[in-house]
C-alpha cells in the first residue's frame, strides 16, 4: 500500500480560485516535503515543514503540517496558470528511512 | 552555485546494452540519492550515498543495478543489460546532511531512458 497518500489525484481549477491538496500518512512524519514538477523536468524544491503546527508560505503557496504530524496540507490562494503541474509531497516515516513520495496531485488551471 | 547535473538528459538503449546516467551534486553536498520514475507513477527510492559509501540500497534491484560515488567525481546507476521495463525517469538528489536532520533535498533535472 502507499504509505503516503495524496489527494485529489488530479484537479482543475479556474485561474483565479483557491485550492488545497492534500498528503496523508498512517505514520508519524519526521520532515515533509513539498515539490513542484512540471512534465517532462525535474523537481522545484517548494517547502520543508519539521515541526507539529508548523506552517511556511512563498508567494501565494502556503503549506501546513499538522499538529499530530501525519498530514500537510499545500494550499494555493488565487491560482495562476503558472501554478500548474503536478504537486508532490515527500517525508520521511521514519528518521533511518528514506524519503519516500505520494503519487502526486496534477494540476491543471484553466483561464 | 550550479544545481544538481543530471547527464545524458535522454538516453536511448537497446535491450541487452548498458546504461550509464550521471550525477553531478551541489556544490558543498556529500549525499546523493537515485529515484525513479515510471509513468503516472511516483517516485521510488533507490539508493543512498555518500562519498565512496553505499548508505541505504533497499530500493535497488538485485540484478543488473549498481551505483557508485567516487572520491572524485559524478554519482554513477549503472544499468547492466537493459530491459523494456527499465524505462523510466531516473532523478538524483543532492544534500548538504542528510535530509532528516533539516537539510533541504534538492533535485536534478532527470535522465530520461528509452529501452528499444
Amino acid at each position: 500500500s502507499q504509505e503516503l497518500e495524496q489527494s485529489p489525484q488530479s484537479l482543475i481549477v479556474q485561474e483565479g480560485k483557491n485550492l488545497t491538496i492534500n498528503c496523508t500518512s498512517s505514520k508519524t512524519l519526521y520532515g515533509l516535503y513539498w515539490y513542484k514538477q512540471k512534465y517532462g523536468e525535474g523537481l522545484i524544491f517548494l517547502m520543508m515543514l519539521q515541526k507539529g503546527g508548523e506552517e511556511k508560505s512563498h508567494e501565494k503557496i502556503t503549506a501546513k503540517l499538522d499538529e499530530k504530524k501525519q498530514q500537510s496540507s499545500l494550499h494555493i490562494t488565487a491560482s495562476q496558470p503558472s501554478h500548474a503541474g503536478i504537486y508532490l509531497c515527500g517525508a520521511f516515516l521514519s528518521g533511518n528511512t528514506p524519503l519516500v513520495f505520494g503519487k502526486g496531485t496534477r494540476l491543471s488551471v484553466i483561464a | 552555485n550550479a544545481g544538481v547535473m543530471q547527464n545524458p538528459r535522454h538516453l536511448v538503449r537497446r535491450r541487452g546494452q548498458e546504461a550509464r546516467l550521471r550525477c553531478s551534486p551541489m556544490k558543498g553536498h556529500s549525499h546523493v540519492y537515485w529515484y525513479r520514475q515510471l509513468p503516472e507513477e511516483g517516485l521510488k527510492f533507490m539508493v543512498y550515498l555518500q562519498k565512496e559509501n553505499i548508505i541505504d540500497e533497499s530500493g535497488m534491484p538485485k540484478e543488473r543495478f549498481s551505483a557508485e560515488f567516487p572520491k572524485e567525481g559524478p554519482s554513477i546507476l549503472r544499468i547492466q543489460q537493459v530491459v523494456r521495463g527499465d524505462s523510466a525517469a531516473y532523478f538524483c538528489a543532492s544534500s548538504v546532511s542528510r535530509p532528516s536532520n533539516t537539510g533541504e533535498l534538492f533535485f536534478g533535472e532527470g535522465s530520461r531512458l528509452t529501452v528499444l
